[in-house]
């Protein structure tokens, strides 16, 4: 399978806590995006990577957010102190460059209770 | 504020029938439009893109119009088939701004099509 991949598919947290995903990109693709899909909602951008450089961030991405790609493959997402209004579909693309096509990884799925 | 709609909802169509879903947007200096596929618990699967520079494009049983004066643009799926039934998203980007490469999603549609 060479598509964008997600780990974990779901998580379950309790509020206060912190929570990690990870994103493998399709491989050779130097865009990395993380969106996050809400009830009833389209994803909404929360921020991207060429390689290992954040580029641009959404106003959504608070400061309990962290995105990082440190070698420019795999990006991790880290939620601080989880709040119930982070629970949503946390959804990760890649891209082979910019405004080419944008293709999705399965999400992760966060619950917090 | 919204900048991409789809306010159809929900569209329901008859299997070998046309299905046509609506997307109109706001900003002007968006220049690419792509249609997405979603089913539930997957992400989102691309389907047809269109540049600003056409108004029309095809790929198989999908075809993406775009009326740019309107700030329109419509999927068209001949013939249905069951397994099309999923949420559809139209999603836009601007690509004067280097660096923007973000996309701007509707809220969806989603599309039924009975046997």
């Amino acid at each position: 399978d060479t598509g964008v991949s997600q780990d974990p598919r779901h998580k379950i947290t309790k509020r206060g806590q912190n929570v990690t995903f990870r994103c493998d990109p399709i491989s050779e693709h130097n865009r990395l995006y993380w969106y996050r899909q809400t009830l009833g909602q389209g994803p909404e951008f929360l921020t991207y990577f060429q390689n290992e450089a954040q580029l641009e961030k959404s106003r959504l991405l608070s400061d309990r957010f962290s995105a990082e790609r440190p070698k420019g493959s795999f990006s991790t997402l880290e939620i601080q102190r989880t709040e119930q209004g982070d629970s949503a579909m946390y959804l990760c693309a890649s891209s082979p460059g910019a405004f080419a096509t944008q293709y999705f990884g399965p999400g992760t799925r966060l619950l917090v209770l | 504020d919204q900048q991409v709609k789809q306010n159809s909802p929900s569209l329901s169509v008859q299997e070998g029938r046309i299905s046509i879903l609506n997307c109109d947007y706001t900003n002007s200096m968006f220049d690419y439009f792509l249609w997405y596929k979603k089913y539930p618990a997957e992400g989102p699967t691309f389907l047809i893109s269109i540049s600003s520079i056409k108004d029309k494009n095809e790929d198989g049983r999908f075809t993406v119009f775009l009326n740019k004066s309107a700030k329109h643009l419509s999927l068209h799926i001949v013939p249905s088939q069951p397994g099309d039934s999923a949420v559809y998203f139209c999603a836009a980007s601007g690509t004067y701004n280097f660096g923007n490469e973000k996309l701007t999603f509707g809220t969806g549609t989603r599309l039924t099509i009975i046997p």
